[in-house]
């Protein structure tokens, strides 16, 4: 139940297209979904977070919709840049303080030039 | 504004022996989570630091402890190392929801 599912486990996009990236949760205590961004060698990077009361949030090219009666939720990057090329992981919360995150296993994410 | 630091960057141990790693949070957090990421994988949960006490903890034995420091910066000690002990630990500071993760200090254990 503590679990997080992402998909696909990688992706191949060309310059200029959307990728989407998909999780699930059972949790239903989880109130909090952040997506990371982690380059190689380097720690996650918070891109966009949402929580329950929306069912979409757009910041520049990245929008995460969420589907609360499903427990699902998903990261579109519009206009994907070779600069975008990394691991992305979803995560979810129910820590009223923040942090303890339940993490998914990550969609490596190349975006061919 | 420094962000979150951490140290050292790449360790090597030995099978047994005992690691300290080190986390200072990013400019007015009070709250410090740690996190092990082995090769591959997305960051599991250790354990999470407020106000100089442990507030919760992830599935992780008792071979992994920490502190926190009245500065807020925090420690995480490994004792008797295993070969599966070998990732990347990550270090994570938050006031509110908001987690700004470390770069991470590789560890090694031959």
């Amino acid at each position: 139940q503590q679990q997080v599912k992402q998909s696909p486990q990688s992706l191949i996009v060309q310059k200029g297209g959307i990728s989407i990236i998909n999780c699930a949760y059972e949790n239903t205590a989880f109130d909090y979904f952040p997506w990371y961004q982690q380059f190689p060698g380097k720690g996650p990077a918070l891109l966009i977070a949402i929580r329950p009361d929306v069912s979409e949030k757009k910041e520049g090219r990245f929008t995460i919709s969420f589907n609360k009666s499903a427990k699902q939720f998903s990261l579109h990057i519009m206009d994907s840049q070779p600069g975008d090329s990394a691991t992305y992981f979803c995560a979810a919360s129910a820590d009223n303080y923040g942090q303890n995150f339940v993490f998914g296993p990550g969609t490596r994410l190349s975006v061919l030039p | 504004d420094a962000g979150v630091t951490q140290s050292p960057t790449h360790l090597i141990k030995t099978r047994g022996q005992q690691v300290t790693l080190r986390c200072s949070p990013k400019s007015g957090h009070d709250t410090v989570s740690w996190y092990q990421q082995a090769l591959g994988q997305g960051p599991q949960f250790i354990f999470q630091y407020y106000e100089e006490e442990e507030r919760q903890r992830g599935n992780f034995p008792d071979r992994f402890s920490g502190h926190q420091f009245p500065n807020y910066s925090s420690e995480l000690n490994v004792n008797a190392l295993l070969l599966g002990d070998s990732a990347l630990y990550l270090c994570a500071s938050s006031r509110q929801s908001e987690a700004f993760f470390g770069q991470g200090t590789r560890l090694t254990v031959v």
